[in-house]
């Protein structure tokens, strides 16, 4: 696609549920970011990717949640026995390389609300 | 470790006016810079970026960001805002050995009058 793909774009379920956040990145980007966007913690790194692997993972909250890339595409956000403070808007972006000079594309999000 | 601060949570201008958004970051070495915009139910759009060079940054529509090393700032500015401004402005800085990692600032919500 043109874009960062995420899906879905809306997820309600119940607390203690386990959840799945799916990001399909721009075609022919290595890199692959996770981010957090909430109203009381405002915009906050979770993961990123570098192809397959994930070499930094101290951003994300717990050991609740993990991440994965395969292919060196898709990238899947797993949270499990979610809680009421997981409710938030998780972005995912992607770029061409690593780098900080590299622009990162967002996608439009994925709005979790834990019951 | 970097942070940003984003002083003004909202700002209210009139169609027609020049807005400033200001933006302070925390970092020791020469930072990369960034300004995002997020319209309601969109992802973050790239307005500008900073990482070397002439300190005053040319982004799109029509904004411009100033890095002043001194202030530690980076502020954004529009000389004539347009209905279609109105959006969430994040600032943020990158973290990590190669600067991948953004920090946001908590955001500035720009509302335009009529």
């Amino acid at each position: 696609g043109a874009g960062v793909s995420q899906s879905p774009s809306n997820k309600v379920t119940e607390k203690g549920k386990d959840v799945e956040l799916r990001c399909d990145p721009i075609s022919g980007h290595t890199a692959l970011y996770w981010y957090r966007q909430s109203l009381g913690q405002g915009l906050e790194f979770l993961i990123y990717f570098q192809g397959n692997s994930a070499p930094d993972k101290s951003g994300l909250p717990s050991d609740r949640f993990s991440a994965e890339r395969t292919g060196g595409s898709v990238s899947t956000l797993t949270i499990q026995r979610t809680q009421q403070e997981d409710s938030a808007v998780y972005l995912c972006a992607s770029s061409l390389e690593l780098a900080g000079r590299r622009r990162q594309y967002f996608g439009a999000g994925t709005r979790l609300s834990v019951l | 470790a970097q942070s940003v601060t984003q002083p003004d949570i909202h700002i209210t201008v009139s169609e027609g006016a020049s807005l400033e958004l200001r933006c302070n970051y925390s970092y020791g070495a020469t930072p990369y810079l960034f300004w995002y915009v997020q319209s309601p139910g969109q992802g973050l759009q790239l307005l500008l970026k900073y990482f070397s060079g002439d300190t005053l940054v040319q982004g799109i529509k029509g904004f411009e960001a100033e890095f002043k090393r001194s202030q530690s700032s980076f502020n954004l500015r529009k000389p004539s805002v347009h209905w279609s401004d109105a959006a969430e402005y994040f600032c943020a800085v990158g973290q990590g050995q190669g600067a991948q990692k953004l920090v946001f600032g908590q955001g500035t919500r720009l509302t335009i009058n009529p």
